[in-house]
């Protein structure tokens, strides 16, 4: 089945620290990834995604690389910001699993906190 | 007006009410979905409606019941609950085509269910 692993919070970073937030995965198929950011009493917000091998997702500062040799799709940003504290969830969508429309596998989140 | 709207955003019950979650998307999508988020654990992928046809049901417990009337609504009635039960529950949408789906998942700001 597929699966992903992140890793575990929370992460607290002083402000314009270097971030690396580690994701790995393990489908069946030729998955999509996707990093989702949640802020507090929010619902979960797409970040950045890539469909294929070695595509670059970015967005807002943040970048993830899709690298399918390691099965990874690690977040990154140079500079992060007080606001950048959230709930990262790293995610695919691998229509290989058997079709339909089955939503998508989800980690279980990495609580980032940024501190001034 | 946000693309996914949940309402209530907050719910309190007892374990021998019955109360219902409603969700609504102003996307255009054909594809929808119930996510429970409980501290310390991955989403979970509860139900999927694609065009307003059940196909994902991941062993929910037959107190949660959907609903989707129409491709725009998504319903989660809710009798006898437990405490464990207590999570916020997210609904989604996505627009899938042949099986498959093309667009990441928009979600709601949940509604912060309690069971006491």
């Amino acid at each position: 089945g597929n699966s992903v692993t992140q890793m575990e919070g929370p992460v607290t970073l002083s402000e314009e620290a270097f971030l690396t937030i580690n994701c790995t995965y393990t489908a069946t198929g030729y998955p999509s990834l996707f990093w989702y950011v949640q802020y507090p009493g929010e619902g979960l917000q797409l970040l950045l995604k890539a469909t294929k091998a070695d595509d670059k997702g970015s967005n807002k500062g943040f970048e993830a690389t899709y690298r399918k040799e390691t099965t990874s799709f690690h977040l990154e940003k140079g500079s992060v910001q007080v606001s950048d504290s959230a709930v990262y969830f790293c995610a695919l969508s691998d229509p290989g699993s058997g079709g339909g429309a089955d939503g998508l596998t989800f980690g279980k989140g990495t609580h980032l906190i940024i501190q001034p | 007006e946000t693309g996914v709207t949940q309402t209530p955003r907050h719910l309190v019950m007892g374990m021998t009410n019955k109360k219902s979650l409603k969700c609504e998307q102003h996307l255009g999508h054909n594809a929808m979905y119930w996510y429970k988020q409980s501290a310390k654990k991955p989403l979970e992928l509860m139900f999927v409606y694609s065009l307003e046809e059940r196909v994902e049901n991941n062993s929910v417990p037959s107190r949660f019941s959907p609903e989707c009337p129409n491709s725009s609504h998504l319903f989660l009635h809710l009798h006898t609950l437990q405490p464990e039960d207590s999570a916020l529950y997210l609904c989604a949408s996505s627009q899938e085509t042949g099986g498959i789906v093309n667009s990441p998942l928009h979600f709601g700001n949940g509604t912060r269910l309690t069971v006491t």
